[in-house]
């Protein structure tokens, strides 16, 4: 069964300062990653995904990730944040193949607050 | 932009009373699960759902939950006997081509 940690369980940034939210997860065979965004009073939007290829993906709103197979990582990015990313932030694995379509194991979760 | 829908947005119910929680997929997917999270704990998986049939369940899954799809837009989420244990924000997904749409969630308060 897969696992998922992430390290940060709340996180205070200033504007403009530089964001990189860590996730690791164990799993024995290949795996498919996902980050998910939930903004306050709203519901898990998909941030970016990787399945296979480019290590570094690139997501939605500035965001990206990259994948580094040796350190079982796929941390999080964002090179300045705004009040607006305000949000927690669920890093998730599932097993590979299957399209991506199998459960997802989400890690615990990291709040972030961006102070103006 | 095409979302899954939840309703209720919030239900409270008495311990022992049965529960549905509906769901709305996107139209064009083909797969569809269940999660829930109890609060200050993580999202975790119940069911999954294809073709008809539950294609993954965890171990939360027991013989209290069961999913249907009744007809060809609504999923289903029923627990028989609820517990205060079941309290939790429960939410729907479908996936089209890998990575799930989340709908809003429905928040079960068992008393």
């Amino acid at each position: 069964a897969q696992s998922v940690s992430q390290h940060n369980h709340h996180v205070i940034l200033s504007e403009a300062a530089s964001l990189e939210l860590g996730c690791n997860y164990s799993y024995g065979g290949t795996v498919n990653l996902f980050w998910y965004v939930q903004y306050p009073g709203q519901h898990l939007q998909l941030l970016l995904k990787y399945f296979s290829g480019d290590p570094l993906v690139k997501g939605i709103k500035g965001f990206e990730a990259e994948f580094i197979k040796s350190k079982f990582s796929f941390n999080l990015r964002k090179p300045s944040v705004q009040w607006s990313d305000t949000a927690e932030y669920f890093c998730a694995v599932n097993a590979g193949g299957s399209g991506g379509r199998r459960a997802l194991t989400f890690g615990s979760g990291t709040r972030l607050q961006v102070q103006p | 932009e095409p979302e899954v829908t939840q309703t209720p947005s919030h239900q409270v119910t008495q311990m022992g009373q049965e529960v549905i929680l509906r769901c709305v997929p996107i139209s064009n997917h083909l797969y569809f699960y269940w999660y829930r999270q109890i609060l200050g704990q993580k999202v975790e998986f119940l069911v999954s759902f294809y073709n008809n049939e539950i294609s993954e369940k965890s171990e939360i899954f027991d013989d209290q939950f069961s999913v249907e799809r009744p007809d060809g837009s609504n999923f289903t989420l029923k627990i028989r006997s609820t517990k205060l244990e079941d309290s939790a924000m429960y939410f729907c997904a479908s996936s089209g081509r890998g990575g799930e749409d989340f709908g809003p969630g429905t928040r079960l308060t068992v008393t």
